[in-house]
């Protein structure tokens, strides 16, 4: 079965630093989706990845996604406060079904 | 255009109870699904209904069960309630879940509380 692995679990950061967050999928998958969740929110979608080498930026995050090493890594560049949520990444389970398998999330804390 | 609405927003029941949550989605779109976001737990795909149909559903046990009205709403019941089912409960809403364009967009939630 599709696993999805993130890491790392709790990341506190400074504002004006750099760092990424790193998504490992099992199996083969047909797109990537990066979320982002607020403390007792709804989940807001900011990345669809569909192919291999894709990249999408918003802002201060950009996404990627290599196919072949069944990794997407989302970017934070020069943190600010504002950035402070859970991020998920989601895989879709391929084939005729279309449900979403979510990583365990990456709780993010960007301090002043 | 409005997003995918779901209600209550809270809810509280006992053990043994049955729950009823609601969920409305985007206009246009035929696919709805249910997730659980339990403590601990993570995000859980729980069911999946397409043209009024379950399609698939998740590794939960039969007391969760849902429908899929005409015009595209849904309904997830939760039967004989038990503690740990208490969570965070999100619905979202595609088109067509085989086409291209079958983004998940997801609802504010349901928080079910089993006391």
């Amino acid at each position: 079965e599709l696993k999805v692995e993130q890491n790392p679990l709790f990341l506190s950061m400074q504002e004006g630093k750099n760092y990424t967050i790193y998504c490992n999928y099992s199996t083969t998958s047909d797109r990537l989706y990066w979320y982002r969740q607020d403390p007792g929110k709804s989940l807001e979608s900011l990345f669809v990845l569909l192919s291999n080498g894709a990249v999408k930026q918003e802002g201060r995050l950009m996404a990627s996604l290599d196919t072949k090493a069944r990794l997407s890594t989302l970017h934070i560049t020069a943190a600010v406060h504002d950035l402070s949520a859970t991020y998920f990444c989601a895989v879709t389970y391929g084939g005729a079904t279309n449900k979403l398998i979510f990583g365990t999330g990456t709780l993010l804390a960007v301090q002043p | 255009e409005a997003g995918v609405t779901q209600s209550p927003t809270h809810l509280i029941k006992t053990r043994g109870q049955q729950a009823t949550l609601r969920c409305s989605p985007i206009s246009g779109h035929t696919s709805v699904y249910w997730y659980q976001q339990a403590l601990g737990l993570g995000l859980q795909f729980l069911l999946w209904y397409d043209e009024g149909e379950e399609r698939n559903r998740g590794n939960f046990p039969p007391r969760f069960s849902g429908r899929q009205f005409p015009n595209y709403s849904s309904e997830l019941n939760v039967n004989a309630l038990e503690l740990e089912d208490s969570a965070l409960y999100l619905c979202a809403s595609s088109f067509n879940a085989l086409g291209p364009y079958n983004e998940q967009f997801f609802g504010p939630g349901t928080r079910l509380t089993v006391l």
